[in-house]
């Protein structure tokens, strides 16, 4: 059974940073394309960021590039996202997600329990 | 970036048909996934590629796609399918998922 874990998360204040993580099992996660979703209160998700299996390509939503970074440690099975220059609109919970593709098609197949971010001063 | 219309709220009777629509410029030609979000809940995968279930989702729940609106069906609803459900396409174009806004399910 896949099982994404998640840790991190809290109140932070406004241009502070945090760290979040992403434990996998269950999959073999190294082969794993894996995703960051986050979701504000009473809205619908959006995506943030993507990252390949080896680590080596990402991909980021326009609202966070420069801000937040992705990676992975695969000998940990972990996933992980770097958010710096925290803003009010970064208030959400953040799901960290697995990609499975199709064809064309990409979705996510598991997703993480979620972790709230509240950006507050 | 692709833009995904939802309509907010829908209400059923139990044992009745839900229909959720998820519209976009020729989405017909994209697959469409479906997902069900309970309150404090993450999101769960419950149709893939326009008509897939993944194992473990019940064959109460089918969707179809063409044209200008996907749907997602869930037959014989439950109280236990009260909950909102979110499209979500791939854009090819910025290698991303776009999510519909959501649809509140109200079992009556």
């Amino acid at each position: 059974e896949v099982q994404l874990v998640q840790t991190g998360g809290g109140l932070v204040q406004p241009g502070g940073s945090l760290r979040l993580s992403c434990t996998a099992s269950g999959l073999t996660f190294r082969n794993s394309w894996m995703h960051w979703v986050r979701q504000a209160p009473g809205k619908g998700p959006i995506w943030v960021s993507r990252i390949n299996g080896d680590g080596s390509k990402t991909g980021y939503a326009d609202p966070v590039k420069g801000r937040f970074t992705i990676s992975r440690d695969n000998d940990k099975n972990t996933l992980f996202l770097q958010m710096n220059g925290l803003g009010f609109d970064d208030t959400a919970v953040y799901y960290c997600a697995k990609e499975q593709c199709r064809g064309a098609g990409c979705f996510h197949s598991h997703w993480g329990q979620g972790t709230l971010v509240t950006v507050s001063s | 970036s692709y833009v995904l219309t939802q309509p907010p709220s829908v209400s059923v009777a139990p044992g009745q048909t839900a229909r959720i629509t998820c519209g976009g410029n020729s989405i017909g030609s994209f697959s469409v996934h479906w997902y069900q979000q309970k309150p404090g809940q993450a999101p769960v995968l419950v149709v893939y590629d326009d008509t897939d279930r993944p194992s473990g989702i019940p064959d109460r729940f089918s969707g179809s796609n063409s044209g200008n609106t996907a749907t997602l069906s869930i037959n014989r609803v439950e109280g236990g399918d009260e909950a909102h459900y979110y499209c979500q396409v791939w854009d090819t174009s910025g290698d991303h998922s776009v999510f519909g806004p959501g649809t509140e399910v109200t079992v009556l």
